[in-house]
């Protein structure tokens, strides 16, 4: 069964640092999502991309966060200057276009990208 | 979106039928019911979704009333491995700006003894 991959599996960084989680999509799917979990809390809504450029983002994507396809296979989310607060698991997600049956509507999860920032 | 309320945990013995039941009293005419799966340290995954009476596929069922303001999870003797966070999403499933986004809760854990 094809499958969302997400590199890497844990990152540590310090506060300030840059970091870049990678992720590579199924490869007929044309909507990319990021989502973020905190230890023990609930799944939150980063942002959406289609067609090369963010749908829809939550509060929680500020400037702090961005998000690329660089080429035809990865999906990368960007936080700049890191915080403390942005230790998580964060998930990448992906999903057919509109349209394509009821399984259209399903989004498939990478195994996530523990990050914790010290 | 519409508001879902689910028990916080359950319990059950191998080889029992479990039902989850999920509370949506504000639920809109385009909504429709999803359940997600996730285990510890791993991304959520689509289990079944529907919009009225009753959907089965070979993992769950899924059991929706006529006036749609409830859902019940239904999982057929459940084993050690279903032991996992269950998640009932209620939203329009195309949310008009090109994406899916999902709204998740808190989830009922599911524990299932031996």
């Amino acid at each position: 069964e094809p499958e969302v991959t997400q590199t890497p599996s844990h990152q540590v960084t310090q506060m300030g640092q840059e970091v870049i989680l990678r992720c590579v999509p199924i490869s007929n799917h044309l909507y990319f999502y990021w989502y973020r979990q905190i230890l023990g809390q609930k799944v939150e809504f980063l942002v959406s991309f289609y067609n090369n450029e963010i749908s829809e983002k939550s509060e929680i994507f500020d400037d702090q966060f961005s998000v690329e396809r660089p080429d035809g296979s990865n999906f990368t989310l960007k936080i700049r200057s890191t915080k403390l607060e942005d230790s998580a698991m964060y998930f990448c997600a992906s999903s057919e276009p509109p349209g394509v049956g009821i399984r259209g509507t399903e989004a498939f999860f990478g195994q996530g990208t523990r990050l914790t920032v010290v | 979106l519409a508001k879902t309320t689910q028990p916080i945990s359950m319990d059950s013995y191998e080889g029992q039928e479990v039902n989850i039941t999920c509370s949506h009293n504000n639920i809109a005419t385009n909504d429709y019911i999803t359940w997600y799966q996730q285990f510890p340290s791993q991304g959520p995954r689509f289990i079944i979704q529907g919009y009225k009476t009753k959907v089965t596929n070979e993992v769950a069922s899924l059991f929706i009333p006529a006036d749609r303001k409830s859902s019940t999870l239904s999982l057929p003797r459940v084993s050690l491995s279903d032991t996992a966070v269950y998640y009932c999403l209620v939203g329009p499933v195309y949310s008009g700006a090109g994406s899916y986004q999902l709204t998740f809760g808190k989830g009922t854990k599911l524990s299932v003894i031996p």
